[in-house]
């Protein structure tokens, strides 16, 4: 069965630095998401991106945060300047098309750690 | 009020058992439902849809009252291997996922 893949599946970052989160989307699938989970609590949503733009972004995705598509198989998340608070699972997500009968698929996640 | 609430549980069976779990939602334009599973520390993953019917997939049976706002899950004859934290998840007219917290569960021998 095809898979989201994430890599690495553990980042340790020193605060103030930069990182790079990276996704490979299942290979038909033409929308793509991020959400986070910080420990304890619930999963999150980011980003979603169709078409090599935004298409909606939450509160939490301010300007530290980033997305792009390099090329046709990678999805990337930067987080600029890194806080303490960036520490959590970082899980990206696609999916065919956006309705219902088109569910998200989750890879197994960037457990990032800020020090 | 929170968007997606849960009885975080546990709810601890044994082998065999029915359980039900319940989940209310606070957008009444919310279009898409679902009940996701997550094992700890580990991706979610899709348990089932929730269609306005209610719909069943071999022991796990989902339910949708609009007019409540209310999402239900009801396993059958759990097994060691349900135990995990079920996650209601709903989506309004956006493309997001809005999650619960997630109800754990518990299923001894």
């Amino acid at each position: 069965e095809p898979e989201v893949t994430q890599t690495p599946s553990h980042q340790v970052t020193q605060m103030g630095q930069e990182v790079i989160l990276r996704c490979v989307p299942i290979s038909n699938h033409l929308y793509f998401y991020w959400y986070r989970q910080i420990l304890g609590q619930k999963v999150e949503f980011l980003v979603s991106f169709y078409n090599n733009e935004i298409s909606e972004k939450s509160e939490i995705f301010d300007d530290q945060f980033s997305v792009e598509r390099p090329d046709g198989s990678n999805f990337t998340l930067k987080i600029r300047s890194t806080k303490l608070e960036d520490s959590a699972m970082y899980f990206c997500a696609s999916s065919v098309g956006p309705f219902d009968y088109q569910p998200q698929h989750f890879g197994d996640g960037t457990r990032l750690s800020i020090l | 009020r929170k968007e997606v609430e849960q009885d975080p549980g546990p709810f601890n069976v044994p082998e065999g058992a029915t359980v039900a779990f319940n989940c209310t939602y606070s957008n009444s334009a919310s279009q898409s439902f679902f009940w996701y599973r997550q094992d700890c520390r580990k991706e979610p993953k899709l348990l089932m849809s929730v269609y306005s019917s209610g719909n069943e997939d071999g022991r796990f049976t989902a339910q949708l009252n609009r007019a409540s706002q209310y999402i239900s899950l009801l396993i059958r004859d759990s097994k060691l291997s349900d135990s995990a934290t079920y996650l209601c998840v709903v989506r309004d007219s956006s493309y997001k996922l809005i999650f619960g917290s997630g109800t754990r569960l518990l299923v001894r021998p």
